[in-house]
């Protein structure tokens, strides 16, 4: 059975940094690409980042670009993202999840999310 | 950017059928997905590639993609199918790209 435990999440005043990880258990870890999607409050899912299962491929939304930086250990099986000069509109739930197989165009397992707050 | 936009709600009694609609330019050019997320959980693969379903998923959802309106289709609605539901395609201006979100109340 597949586990993703994402942990890192917390309060944060703008301009300040975050590091998420997201552990993965029951499936190949080397073998897959990872997103993360996030969640403002009350609202819809967000893509973030991506990276594939070889590093090769790194691609950010425009929200984040430059403040984020994804990355992998596959020794720990764990997805990690730097979040660095936070934005109150940064506050969401983070969800790692696993890319789909080949052209990675869909997210086939989410984790159950980790909370990030951006306030004074 | 690509919009992919759905209706913000929809009520449906036990036992009737729920259709979600996905509008998006040419969006039956494109893979459509359908995620469901239940008040304070992740969010659950449905459909993928318009019409396949994930082993686990009951036979009551379906999805089709004709044109430029994709559609999630679930047959029998029970209570526990009362959630937000998400489409979303991979787009070069994206690229991972979701529909806003429909709340489905089951009466």
């Amino acid at each position: 059975q597949v586990q993703m435990e994402e942990s890192g999440g917390g309060v944060a005043q703008p301009g300040g940094s975050l590091r998420l990880s997201c552990v993965v258990s029951g499936l190949s870890f080397s073998s897959h690409g990872f997103h993360w999607v996030r969640q403002a409050p009350g609202k819809g899912l967000e893509w973030v980042t991506f990276i594939s299962s070889d590093e090769s491929r790194i691609y950010y939304a425009d929200s984040v670009k430059g403040r984020f930086t994804v990355s992998r250990d596959t020794s720990r099986s764990t997805l990690f993202l730097q979040m660095n000069s936070l934005r109150p509109g940064d506050t969401s739930m983070y969800y790692c999840a696993v890319a789909s197989p080949g052209l990675a165009d869909y997210f086939l397992l989410w984790g159950r999310g980790t909370l990030v707050s951006v306030s004074s | 950017s690509y919009v992919l936009t759905q209706p913000p709600s929809l009520s449906v009694a036990p036992g009737k059928t729920a259709t979600i609609t996905c509008e998006g330019n040419n969006v039956g050019s494109k893979s459509v997905h359908w995620y469901q997320q239940k008040p304070g959980q992740a969010p659950v693969l449905v459909i993928y590639n318009d019409i396949d379903r994930p082993s686990g998923i009951p036979e009551r959802f379906s999805g089709s993609n004709p044109g430029n309106t994709a559609t999630l289709t679930i047959s029998s609605v029970e209570a526990g199918d009362e959630a937000d539901y998400y489409c979303q395609v991979w787009d070069v201006s994206g690229p991972w790209v979701f529909g806003g979100g429909t709340k489905m109340t089951v009466l």
